[in-house]
């Protein structure tokens, strides 16, 4: 079985401040991590995703990961915040299943 | 197309009413999902389907729900007998092979009044 746990369901943070958005997962096997951004009234886009090798994966819009195998975590970074980076974050773990298992979201605020 | 496209966009339904939402994948992509996401929920999976076949149905909720690829391209969602527990945005995402870079069209949402 896998599954996905998003400590935090709203995070607020001022603009130009460091963005931490957590993620653990629990996998039988060794997991595929991503993490998707949805904005109001979109469908979800992928940020960025672990598969192999190096575990600090970056992604679009300045956002980066880094795959924790012993604390079987996946934590979204940021080191700015913008305004524009105010959306919902999911993160989901694809552990050789036939699809991907998300966490319930973490909506992220930014205040000027 | 360019992007996964879903229709129709917005859906109201009287309970006991049935609905069809149509998803239309990138062209040339093999597999096709459907999840469905409740307000302030992550995203539940439904179904998949690889080309035509559906391999895997063991995200839908109950009998009522029912989907379909005949051609492996277009997919539709169908939900009888519309429940207000059913009101959701059902999202459609599709790849060229597995569940590991899913591209998601912008969602059907259903309203049970």
């Amino acid at each position: 079985a896998q599954s996905v746990t998003q400590l935090g369901s709203h995070v607020s943070v001022s603009e130009g401040a460091l963005v931490l958005l957590r993620c653990n997962y629990s996998s039988s096997v060794p997991p595929y991590l991503f993490w998707y951004v949805q904005y109001p009234n979109q469908g979800l886009q992928l940020l960025l995703k672990y598969t192999t090798g190096a575990t600090l994966v970056k992604g679009i819009n300045g956002f980066e990961a880094e795959f924790k195998k012993s604390e079987t975590s996946f934590h979204l970074t940021k080191p700015s915040a913008h305004m524009s980076d105010a959306a919902e974050y999911f993160c989901a773990v694809n552990s050789g299943y036939s699809t991907l298992t998300f966490g319930k979201g973490t909506m992220l605020l930014v205040s000027p | 197309g360019a992007g996964v496209s879903q229709s129709p966009r917005y859906k109201v339904a009287k309970r006991g009413q049935d609905v069809a939402l149509r998803c239309d994948p990138i062209s040339g992509h093999v597999s096709l999902f459907w999840y469905q996401q409740a307000l302030g929920q992550g995203p539940e999976f439904l179904t998949y389907f690889q080309n035509e076949a559906q391999l895997d149905k063991s995200g839908l909720p109950s009998d009522r729900f029912f989907a379909e690829r005949p051609e492996g391209s277009v997919s539709t969602l169908k939900i009888q007998r519309t429940q207000q527990e059913d009101s959701a945005v059902y999202l459609c995402a599709s790849s060229f092979s597995g569940a590991n870079v899913l591209t998601f069209g912008a969602g059907s949402r259903l309203t049970v009044l």
